[in-house]
């Protein structure tokens, strides 16, 4: 059980395009879920947190405008990169955790790599 | 606020060995710890976790981490290596008393199995 998917799983795209990336929870309810971003040879660094059915909550230096986060039911969560530029090539990774025994622990996706030329 | 510290940021031991990772927590409540592993172009997999039940814990893949409060250490260890353990290991604490608590994670340890 708790299986997180993500899609795609890698993405190639043009400066100033938009991507989405979807995240799902395929076998539990995520009544939250998190999108992280991580760098080469680091760690992962929160960008924004959501609830279902509510406005994400972004962490301090995150532009809400350029990374627009959906999570409109309690399986499906997306990250959207608005205008998308090369500092913005990273390893995307969305994880969740729901009710019932799936609240103490924060179930990751296989993560997205995202390549902007 | 809470925050994690992993001591070593690469770790090489032989086929066979101990493997210890090391990670200290700061926390001003009682905390939830996590080790997460990250093989090369993949998400997180958890390994184990504490959450204020038994302090010795045991995971997947023969790891185990004892929570000790008092040294406010949460270290990983397994008794053998095998090559397939290398891989990014992370440790995150959380304050899981309020639902949707984010993880804060340490920068990681790369671990390299020799033969």
């Amino acid at each position: 059980g708790a299986v997180v998917s993500q899609h795609p799983s890698w993405v190639i795209c043009k400066s100033g395009t938009s991507v989405k990336i979807e995240c799902r929870s395929l076998d539990f309810q995520a009544t939250t879920m998190f999108w992280y971003r991580q760098f080469p040879k680091q760690s992962l660094m929160l960008m924004a947190t959501s609830n279902e059915g509510s406005k994400a909550t972004y962490e301090q230096g995150v532009e809400k405008d350029k990374f627009l986060i959906n999570h409109a039911s309690l399986t499906l969560s997306t990250l959207t990169v608005t205008s998308a530029h090369p500092e913005d090539s990273s390893f995307y990774i969305c994880s969740a955790s729901g009710a019932g025994g799936y609240q103490e622990t924060q179930y990751f996706g296989p993560g997205t790599r995202l390549l902007v030329l | 606020a809470q925050s994690v510290t992993q001591l070593g940021s690469h770790v090489s031991v032989s086929e066979g060995a101990l493997v210890l990772l090391r990670c200290n927590y700061s926390s001003s409540v009682p905390p939830y710890l996590f080790w997460y592993v990250q093989y090369p172009n993949q998400g997180l997999q958890l390994l184990l976790k504490y959450t204020s039940a038994a302090t010795l814990v045991k995971g997947i893949n023969g790891f185990e981490a004892e929570f000790k409060k008092s040294e406010t250490s949460f270290h990983l260890t397994k008794p053998s290596a095998h090559m397939s353990d290398a891989a990014e290991y992370f440790c995150a604490v959380s304050d899981l008393t309020q639902a949707g608590t984010a993880l804060i994670f340490g920068k990681g340890t790369t671990l390299s199995v020799s033969s």
